[in-house]
């Protein structure tokens, strides 16, 4: 059975900073991984998508990467903003019915 | 409207009502799906519809009773829930039988049961 683990469940950091979110999983045979964000009471929004044959993807000041062989995925956020501010979701895609797995997600604080 | 809508937003009903959650996609994806998550819990896969057809059932139980009659809308009809039940509904859908499939969100229905 998949599990996906994100640690530490919530992070705080000074506006500027660069951060690093981890995200691991333990099942290497997934189809894709997928970051989400979630701002308080909301839906999700899908930030970066990494097919299983990727390396990584970059959206603006967002860079995923994807290390299958060893089950792990990093969300990369480079100078933070306190719009940043949202709990961070990954979710790996274990099959052909689109089956996705989330983890409890990290919620970010961004302080001015 | 654009995206995955749902109605309604907000939701609360006592434990011998009968509701019904709506979404409605404008994506132009045959698949879609209902997602429950609790405070503390990661997100859960409740069902699955591949071009109208129910793929997966994640052992749900049969109060939580999911319609797809086309392609693009998804009902979740509730009936004699409980307090436990008490959760953000949320809809996604993507495309079907693609081994990239970027699932898209709705903003969910916050349910509260009483």
């Amino acid at each position: 059975k998949q599990e996906v683990t994100q640690i530490p469940a919530a992070l705080s950091v000074p506006e500027g900073e660069n951060l690093v979110l981890n995200c691991s999983f333990t099942d290497s045979a997934i189809y894709n991984l997928q970051w989400f964000r979630q701002d308080p009471g909301k839906g999700l929004t899908s930030l970066l998508l990494i097919q299983s044959s990727q390396r990584e993807q970059t959206s603006g000041r967002l860079n995923a990467s994807l290390d299958k062989s060893s089950g792990r995925s990093t969300l990369y956020i480079a100078a933070s903003q306190p719009g940043d501010s949202a709990t961070y979701l990954c979710a790996v895609n274990t099959g052909a019915n689109s089956k996705l797995t989330f983890g409890k997600g990290i919620t970010l604080s961004v302080r001015p | 409207e654009t995206g995955v809508t749902q109605t309604p937003r907000h939701l609360v009903m006592g434990m011998t009502n009968k509701k019904s959650l709506k979404c409605e996609q404008h994506l132009g994806h045959n698949a879609m799906y209902w997602y429950k998550q609790s405070a503390k819990k990661p997100l859960e896969l409740m069902f699955v519809y591949n071009f109208k057809e129910q793929t997966e059932n994640n052992s749900v139980p049969s109060r939580f009773s999911p319609e797809c009659p086309n392609s693009s809308h998804l009902f979740l009809h509730l009936h004699t829930l409980q307090p436990e039940d008490s959760a953000l509904y949320l809809c996604a859908s993507s495309q079907a039988g693609l081994s990239y499939n970027e699932q898209f969100f709705g903003p969910g229905t916050r349910l509260t049961v009483l």
